[in-house]
């Protein structure tokens, strides 16, 4: 079974603070995501990556970055964050190819005071 | 691009009713199309996928080329059913509808 790991299930963060979310994958996953999760709105793609150093823009990457430097790691970081960044943010990989889905970790509750 | 649309963001039912949540998609190719569900305290997790025709937990989900939909089913609705459902659509690059909490009372 996959299993996608993400560090930290709560963080509490100031705003303007450097803040990095780590996810990781034990399944050789070509492909990882990272979303955000607000009521009403879903999830909002912002970031994802196909391959090692590659990287793509979502729907929402103002104000996000990401760093895959190793397959079976993909790391959000948030240059400088504000409070309207206060998010659950999900990480989620999937093998790749036509009609894979995704297999998601358990979340990051992020709090920006 | 494509685009899940789920018009409904409540549900609310009683146990034992008949439960369908609403899926819409907009796609230029072929659909690909997933329900996911999420139940309270625990991660998110695939449900069903349009390809693979099959029933889980009571659920069933056809795809709908010509109303374009992938609405999901359930004949008789149980209080475990109580969840958040999301549609998603696309290994490319998956897109989300909204979601719908559903709420089945006892």
């Amino acid at each position: 079974d996959v299993k996608v790991t993400q560090s930290s299930r709560y963080l509490v963060k100031r705003t303007g603070e450097k803040v990095f979310l780590e996810c990781v994958q034990d399944m050789d996953h070509e492909n990882m995501f990272w979303y955000r999760q607000d009521p009403g709105l879903g999830l909002r793609l912002i970031y994802f990556s196909y391959d090692v150093k590659m990287k793509e823009k979502g729907d929402i990457p103002e104000g996000y970055s990401v760093s895959r430097e190793k397959k079976e790691r993909f790391s959000l970081i948030l240059e400088s964050a504000s409070t309207n960044q206060t998010s659950m943010y999900l990480c989620a990989s999937s093998l790749g190819g036509n009609n894979s889905p995704l297999h998601f970790g358990n979340g990051t509750r992020l709090t920006v005071t | 691009a494509q685009r899940v649309t789920q018009p409904e963001k409540l549900l609310s039912v009683f146990k034992g009713a008949p439960v369908e949540l609403k899926c819409n998609y907009s796609y230029s190719g072929s659909p690909e199309l997933f329900w996911y569900v999420q139940y309270s305290r625990q991660r998110l997790q695939l449900l069903l996928r349009h390809i693979s025709r099959e029933s889980i937990k009571g659920f069933t989900a056809d795809l709908n080329k010509g109303e374009t939909s992938f609405h999901l089913k359930k004949p008789f609705a149980q209080e475990e059913d109580s969840a958040m459902y999301y549609c998603g659509g696309g290994s490319y690059i998956p897109t989300f509808g909204r979601g719908t909490s559903l709420i089945v009372h006892p």
